[in-house]
């Protein structure tokens, strides 16, 4: 069965450095988000993204925040100076498009802001 | 693990019964409702979902109801296994503006005795 696949599994960073989260959404799917879970709370809507450009994004999703889908089969999130407050889980989903709302998700990245 | 920060309502339920986890959703507008399964350390699983114009639709093992009135939505698992036992949570969206942002409930543990 197809799935969503996410690099790494767990992040640990130094405030203020970049990092670039990296997701292989399920192959034929043309919708591709990002989602975010702090520990212990609910998941939280970051971005999402189609035709090569951003669809909609939360408040969170601030200007140290990018995405790309830099081929044809990746999605980054990428966080150009990470903060202690970016420490979370982050999860890509992708769902297939018009008439197929069910998002899947990947197993997440743990990110670590030290 | 997962209960830092916010206190998860938890159901306990005995192997062999059915359970019943129920959500509240806010927005009225919204016409497309979720069931996901988050077992510790994943990314959420679907279950089940239903559309507005619904107002119970079965699965294997789970039924969703919906109740558009009261903005009530709940899940229904029958002969509950120990490896149903994880959190739950419901999302919503609001499909016909072309928003697909979903936004999650604060979730339920299920726990499961044997």
């Amino acid at each position: 069965e197809p799935e969503v696949t996410q690099t790494p599994s767990h992040q640990v960073t130094q405030m203020g450095q970049e990092v670039i989260l990296r997701c292989v959404p399920i192959s034929n799917h043309l919708y591709f988000y990002w989602y975010r879970q702090i520990l212990g709370q609910k998941v939280e809507f970051l971005v999402s993204f189609y035709n090569n450009e951003i669809s909609e994004k939360s408040e969170i999703f601030d200007d140290q925040f990018s995405v790309e889908r830099p081929d044809g089969s990746n999605f980054t999130l990428k966080i150009r100076s990470t903060k202690l407050e970016d420490s979370a889980m982050y999860f890509c989903a992708s769902n297939g498009g018009i008439g197929t709302d069910t998002q899947y998700f990947g197993p997440g990245t743990r990110l670590t802001v030290l | 693990g997962e209960s830092v920060g916010l206190h998860l309502p938890t159901l306990s339920v005995q192997e062999g019964d059915n359970s019943i986890i129920n959500c509240a959703y806010s927005n009225s507008a919204s016409d497309y409702f979720i069931w996901y399964k988050q077992e510790s350390g994943k990314g959420p699983q679907f279950i089940i979902d239903i559309r507005s114009n619904m107002d119970k639709r079965q699965g294997q093992r789970v039924t969703v109801l919906l109740n558009k009135t009261v903005k009530h939505l709940s899940l229904q698992i029958a002969a509950t296994q120990p490896g149903d036992s994880a959190v739950y949570f419901c999302a919503e969206n609001k499909r016909d503006t072309g928003r697909r942002a979903l936004t999650f409930g604060s979730g339920t543990r299920l726990q499961v005795q044997p």
